[in-house]
């Protein structure tokens, strides 16, 4: 079975620093792009971040540039979010999801971890 | 950077009535990086439809999506109890891979 799990929300402080993972099965990792995208509670979808199959390229939305590091681990089937500086804009519901490598669309999704950053 | 507006923000109708979503870009955009998702409360999107009408995997024939250029439309040809829910459209063409605001579909 296809399936991505996200681990690592929490509460953080404003300021504090949070590293998000997802970990993925059933499919081959190394041949897909990977997006992280996130949820406030009651908002829209906001993508944050894409990294490319072998890491090669990256991106950012303005609001995460320069806080946020996406990584990919494909010997361990691994993405991972780094971010820094949180601030209570960053609370959400952070989601992976699989880049579709044959098409432009994201067509596996977990089911997403809590961040929380509150002091 | 494409801005994607949708219209209507809530749409309000019976099962069986045919839903019509409109998703404007602010700029003309290639129908190949035209994204559809559904999202049910407390679960994760789903892709719908990529290529502006193609179809994902399982999704019923009910669901039919066009347009080319700045305007997209998802249909829904008529609305089943479990399609009452949220729709997305996402430009996946160009960083950054922008969200529509979102129509909620919901029973009349």
């Amino acid at each position: 079975e296809v399936q991505l799990v996200e681990s690592g929300g929490d509460l953080v402080q404003p300021g504090g620093s949070l590293k998000l993972s997802c970990a993925a099965s059933g499919f081959t990792f190394s041949n897909h792009g990977m997006n992280w995208v996130r949820q406030a509670h009651g908002k829209g979808l906001e993508w944050v971040s894409y990294i490319s199959a072998t890491s090669g390229t990256t991106y950012y939305a303005d609001a995460v540039k320069g806080r946020f590091t996406v990584s990919k681990d494909n010997a361990k089937n691994s993405l991972y979010l780094q971010m820094n500086s949180l601030g209570a804009e960053d609370t959400a519901v952070y989601y992976c999801a699989r880049d579709g490598s044959s098409y432009y669309g994201m067509d596996v999704w977990g089911r997403g971890t809590t961040v929380t950053v509150s002091s | 950077e494409v801005v994607l507006t949708q219209s209507p923000g809530t749409l309000s109708l019976s099962p069986g009535e045919r839903a019509t979503l409109s998703c404007r870009a602010s700029q003309r955009s290639s129908s190949s990086y035209l994204v559809w998702y559904q999202q049910k409360p407390g679960q994760a999107p789903r892709l719908l439809i990529y290529g502006a009408s193609i179809r994902a995997t399982g999704i019923p024939d009910r669901f039919s999506g066009s347009g080319s250029g700045t305007d997209f439309t998802l249909t829904i040809s008529g609305l089943e109890p479990e399609d009452f829910a949220v729709y997305y459209c996402q430009q996946y063409g160009s960083s950054p891979f922008a969200f529509g605001g979102g129509t909620k579909v919901e029973i009349k």
